[in-house]
């Protein structure tokens, strides 16, 4: 089983429309989370962090789900510019080291 | 702040060559760079984790003897790909977590698209 595992979709969505989906780990000792937006040939850019009590960066919200082990990401009112790759990340141990899934692609078309 | 810089951004070579990636901290020190490789549409997978001054830390799989990490300086580490070959075409990201913010915090670099003829 993958440590970080992702629906990769890719969700079609018309401009303005609420998106969401999950990400699930396996290790239930995990430690931090987050949510980072990769551009196709690009690197990994940092989107949020994902707290227990789950919270909110403007059109992006993020929670987390310690018992299910699952994170989700909503966005609403959804930009051409949210097209992206969005990738959970989760840090599994004391040592800082992140695991990443494969990515679930979001293309907001106009 | 926090900018990391990759050199080259891309290289293409020929099977058997090495090939030198440099990842350089611009206006910070970093406490720790990571290396990554990613292939086309799959995740970042890990490589190996770099202290300054010490050696490298190299997850499972990962043949130390054909990636070699260099960590010379706070601001610099370096990744060679020794006698490349085909499967080793990939994207190669670092990133590195800076000694006064929040550790968990990687700041990655545009990454470097390696193709082995």
């Amino acid at each position: 089983r993958k440590e970080v595992e992702q629906d990769p979709g890719p969700f079609n969505v018309p401009e303005g429309a609420t998106v969401a989906f999950n990400c699930t780990y396996s290790n239930s000792a995990s430690q931090s989370f987050f949510w980072y937006r990769q551009d196709c040939r690009k690197e990994p850019k940092l989107l949020m962090s994902v707290y227990s009590s789950g919270n909110e960066d403007g059109r992006f919200t993020a929670q987390l789900n310690r018992a299910s082990q699952y994170i989700s990401l909503l966005i609403r009112d959804s930009k051409l510019s949210d097209s992206a790759t969005y990738l959970c990340v989760v840090n599994l141990s004391n040592d800082y080291k992140l695991s990443f899934g494969a990515g679930t692609t979001v293309t907001v078309r106009a | 702040g926090a900018v990391v810089s990759q050199h080259p951004s891309w290289v293409i070579c020929k099977s058997g060559t090495s090939v030198k990636i440099e990842c350089r901290s611009l206006d910070f020190q970093a406490t720790t760079m990571f290396w990554y490789r990613q292939f086309p549409k799959q995740s970042l997978m890990l490589m190996a984790t770099s202290n300054e001054g010490s050696k490298a830390t190299y997850e499972q799989g990962v043949e130390k003897d054909k990636f070699l990490i260099n960590h010379a300086s706070l601001t610099l580490s370096t990744l060679t790909v020794t006698s490349a070959h085909p499967e080793d075409s990939s994207f190669y990201i670092c990133s590195a977590t800076s000694a006064r913010g929040d550790l968990n915090e990687q700041f990655f670099g545009p990454g470097t698209r390696l193709t082995v003829l």
